[in-house]
């Protein structure tokens, strides 16, 4: 059964500092996604990976993919308060082909402090 | 605009009150989803299609029905609500099968639903 698991699923941070969320899938897949959500609000696709060693980045957020240890990092950097939302991973279920029927994770609730 | 929009984007309704929310979509999509988000549980894969006429069940599909009629449109049918499908639930879809780059899905509104 393919599992997703991200951790934490809580993060409090300072304006400023430096974090990781990590993203854990339980099979093959080659292809992940990152995805935000305001609070009340629908999600946004933030990042698409689709091979081993894919990184991304966008402003202070930087995402990367290691397909064989089956784990994406979002790397955020010198975090601002604009950065608070709930980010979630997700994995296409199909492996070789993508269905875009994808597989998420729990969600990462980030709350940036002043 | 392409997008996906859901309708009625809230709902309040009663115990055994059959109830559809509709989804449809603009960017002749192959592969639509629903979901339902509840604190503590992320989103969860209620029904799905690859096509028209196509279905399955997601990994919650109890008390839920679908169809898929036409390409644009996946309603989501209640036919007996009850207080354990209060949730917030979102329609989204993408280019399905076959895709060799990005596929990402692409989400609706959402639409909170409260049974009593």
């Amino acid at each position: 059964e393919l599992k997703v698991e991200q951790n934490p699923l809580f993060l409090s941070m300072q304006e400023g500092k430096n974090y990781t969320i990590y993203c854990n899938y339980s099979t093959t897949s080659d292809r992940l996604y990152w995805y935000r959500q305001d609070p009340g609000k629908s999600l946004e696709s933030l990042f698409v990976l689709l091979s081993n060693g894919a990184v991304k980045q966008e402003g202070r957020l930087m995402a990367s993919l290691d397909t064989k240890a089956r784990l994406s990092t979002l790397h955020i950097t010198a975090a601002v308060h604009d950065l608070s939302a709930t980010y979630f991973c997700a994995v296409d279920r199909a492996y070789g082909g993508s269905q875009g029927n994808l597989i998420f994770g729990k969600g990462t609730k980030l709350s940036v402090k002043p | 605009e392409a997008q996906v929009t859901q309708n009625p984007r809230y709902l309040i309704t009663v115990t055994g009150k059959k109830l559809t929310v509709t989804c449809s979509q603009n960017m002749n999509h192959e592969y639509m989803s629903w979901y339902r988000q509840d604190p503590g549980l992320g989103l969860r894969q209620i029904y799905y299609s690859m096509n028209v006429e196509v279905t399955d069940k997601g990994d919650v599909p109890e008390g839920y029905k679908v169809s898929r009629k036409e390409k644009r449109n996946f309603p989501l049918i209640l036919e007996s609500p009850s207080p354990n499908q209060t949730s917030l639930y979102f329609c989204a879809s993408s280019w399905g099968q076959g895709i060799i780059g990005y596929n990402e899905q692409f989400f609706g509104p959402g639409t909170r639903l409260t049974v009593l």
